[in-house]
């Protein structure tokens, strides 16, 4: 298994552009999970998942919006990048109520 | 409001010197505390759950204990590939979304 897979690793963007987050899991996990890291901040809840086709709103949602059309992918969209969403974004999953958590590897994004 | 606070916010130890970090919490029913390790450019990588207080569990040179405000994480005869950010979080009640509530975590250098 690969567990949890996090692409692109890094990325620049400009103000106002947008981009995917992607995130992939093979573990068949039901829940899945989108944080940001800010330093000195911990990780701070953006969205999640319960399952396919559901989606509800974490800590700190605005400016970002995402799908779960399979069980599978948990893609993070940014619409018009903004500096204060430069940050380290990590997805996670796990199998259901009680268990741990597994995390990829994170995105660092940079807006400028 | 659900609350996780982490002591000290970064330590400095002699290999072979044991210490303790320290997470307490403030959230209106627990459904797990759960203990992670997170090195430098990597997402974080499970280490322990406890469920209740009284709890204790080990792996090598770690023991992480709990109470119903606070949770330990032992560290003895450190080595310096111990030295990483040591992350708490707990899942509160209720359950069914899984959220997990991040400490902003304790940095720990070994030095040989």
């Amino acid at each position: 298994n690969a567990g949890v897979t996090q692409t692109p690793k890094f990325r620049i963007l400009k103000i106002g552009q947008s981009m995917t987050l992607q995130c992939t899991q093979d573990m068949n996990h039901n829940y899945m999970y989108w944080y940001r890291q800010d330093p000195g901040m911990g990780l701070k809840l953006i969205y999640y998942s319960v399952g396919a086709g559901i989606t509800d709103k974490g800590e700190v949602p605005n400016g970002y919006n995402v799908s779960r059309s399979t069980t599978e992918d948990f893609p993070l969209r940014l619409e018009l990048a903004a500096p204060s969403q430069t940050s380290v974004y990590f997805c996670a999953s796990l199998k259901g109520s009680g268990t741990e958590a597994f995390f990829g590897q994170g995105t660092r994004l940079t807006v400028v | 409001e659900d609350q996780v606070t982490q002591s000290p916010e970064a330590l400095r130890l002699q290999e072979g010197e044991s210490s303790s970090l320290n997470c307490s919490y403030t959230v209106s029913g627990l459904r797990g505390l759960f203990w992670y390790r997170q090195d430098p450019g990597k997402g974080p990588e499970f280490l322990f759950t406890l469920y209740s207080a009284g709890e204790e569990k080990e792996k090598e040179r770690l023991k992480a204990t709990l109470t119903k405000k606070e949770s330990f994480l032992h560290i003895t005869a450190p080595k310096p590939e111990d030295s990483a950010t040591y992350l708490c979080a707990v899942r509160p009640v209720p359950y069914n979304t899984d959220k997990l509530i991040f400490g902003t975590g304790t940095r720990l250098q070994v030095f040989p």
